[in-house]
């Protein structure tokens, strides 16, 4: 079955304590990106990778890095979270367009 | 540049009414458009998408938009509404190539009233 999948589902941290969450998808795809949603700011792109070893900022990079070392995988790493990144995180990978998206993390930092 | 307006945040609607969810969207080239819908605690689900040909684009659940260049819109529409529609809808757009991003509306939220 084509996905993508997500981890972890919930996570709460605090301040300062560096995460991953993982993004992996099935379909040979080579653009993936990562997206935050937060109530009437509908979904804004942190950035996103056209191949493996390229990336790019999306429009709200501050605080997050990624990484594309292997076409299937694009983990977001927060170096030193804060809680204005207190969120749903929504990974996502597509082709001519389309967006197929993971089921999210939901993200709160204390 | 691209970008897309939602007209609205929140929309009502009676079991069994039109929904009616409006796009605008803003695009130097021929757009590819897309409608998502994404349904509490879950992630976004494809509705629909219009990249070229028929304008009228029929999609799952009974959805249906109709890409009108000389408006610039795409506006999602259903004859009647079922209670199971409720959630929140998400208007993108995107450049005709095979790698590049889209951009999304505010999304509205879409509610049904028995």
């Amino acid at each position: 079955e084509a996905q993508v999948t997500q981890n972890p589902r919930y996570l709460i941290t605090v301040t300062g304590k560096k995460l991953t969450v993982t993004c992996s998808q099935n379909m040979n795809h080579e653009y993936m990106s990562w997206y935050r949603q937060d109530p009437g700011l509908g979904l804004r792109q942190i950035y996103y990778s056209m191949n493996v070893e390229v990336t790019d900022k999306g429009d709200v990079p501050e605080g997050y890095k990624v990484s594309r070392k292997e076409k299937r995988n694009f983990p977001l790493i927060l170096e030193s979270p804060s809680p204005n990144q207190t969120s749903l995180y929504f990974c996502a990978s597509s082709s001519w367009g389309q967006q197929f998206f993971g089921p999210g993390t939901r993200l709160t930092v204390l | 540049a691209q970008s897309v307006t939602q007209l609205g945040s929140h929309v009502s609607v009676s079991e069994g009414a039109l929904v009616l969810l409006r796009c605008n969207y803003s695009s130097s080239v021929p757009p590819y458009l897309f409608w998502y819908v994404q349904y509490p605690n879950q992630g976004l689900q494809l509705l629909l998408k219009y990249t070229t040909g028929a304008t009228l684009v029929k999609g799952i659940n009974g959805f249906e938009a109709e890409f009108k260049k000389s408006e610039t819109s795409f506006h999602l529409t259903k004859p009647s509404a079922h209670m199971s529609d409720a959630a929140e809808y998400f208007c993108a757009v995107s450049v005709p190539s095979g790698n590049t991003p889209l951009v999304f509306g505010k999304g509205t939220r879409l509610s049904v009233i028995a």
